[in-house]
């Protein structure tokens, strides 16, 4: 079975602080995909990065990064220079295989609160 | 596009009613997932859809039901509503074309159940 733990439930940072989210995943499956969504206030789910188990490229987008670690099965996320507009849950998740049935296993998220 | 609407916003039951949650899509993906949030939880799949007439159960299908009879439309039923079902739905999508695809989620219907 598949599981997904974020061991942080709430972190609290000053604006212009680096912070990171940690992700670790369990999986049996050798070809899987993991995820982060990002839910702001307002409630809806944003998509913000995919990651395929055989590319375990860092990937950075503006002040977003990611790591991921297959040794350790973890995929964490970091905020570079954090703002107040970051605030929000953050959802990492993992899906096995590639079906309709490949259901996406999320954490329980992450309460980032970024204080000006 | 519209992507994933959802209505209604917002709903309160009393208990024993019964409802339909309403999702729809306009990228004509062929997949669709229903799912319900409890607070300080992650999502939990309730039901999915692979495509029009083709529904099956996920993590947590009791009290529920679904139908989709075309490939747009995918409600959720809930038959006689419990405090238990207390939480936010949220509807999502995605497309069975090149490699794997996210899931795009709708703005989510929050139910109280009183």
């Amino acid at each position: 079975a598949q599981k997904v733990t974020q061991a942080q439930t709430e972190i609290s940072v000053v604006e212009k602080e680096d912070v990171t989210l940690d992700c670790v995943y369990e999986t049996r499956d050798t070809t899987y995909y993991l995820f982060w969504y990002k839910q702001p206030p307002s409630g809806e789910l944003v998509f913000l990065i995919r990651r395929n188990s055989f590319d375990e490229q860092n990937e950075i987008s503006g002040r977003y990064s990611w790591n991921f670690q297959k040794s350790t099965s973890s995929f964490n996320f970091t905020i570079t220079a954090s703002q107040v507009v970051d605030s929000a849950v953050y959802f990492c998740a993992l899906s096995e295989a590639l079906g309709a049935n490949s259901k996406l296993t999320f954490g329980k998220g992450i309460t980032l609160s970024v204080r000006p | 596009n519209a992507g994933v609407t959802q209505t209604p916003k917002f709903r309160i039951l009393k208990i024993g009613q019964s409802m339909t949650l309403q999702c729809t899509q306009d990228m004509n993906h062929n997949y669709m997932y229903w799912y319900r949030q409890d607070p300080g939880m992650g999502l939990k799949l309730i039901y999915y859809s692979v495509g029009a007439g083709i529904t099956d159960k996920g993590e947590v299908p009791n009290g529920y039901n679904v139908s989709r009879s075309t490939t747009e439309d995918f409600p959720l039923r809930l038959e006689l509503a419990a405090p238990s079902q207390t939480s936010v739905y949220f509807c999502a999508s995605r497309s069975t074309s090149g490699s794997y695809n996210e899931q795009f989620f709708g703005p989510g219907t929050r139910l109280t159940v009183l």
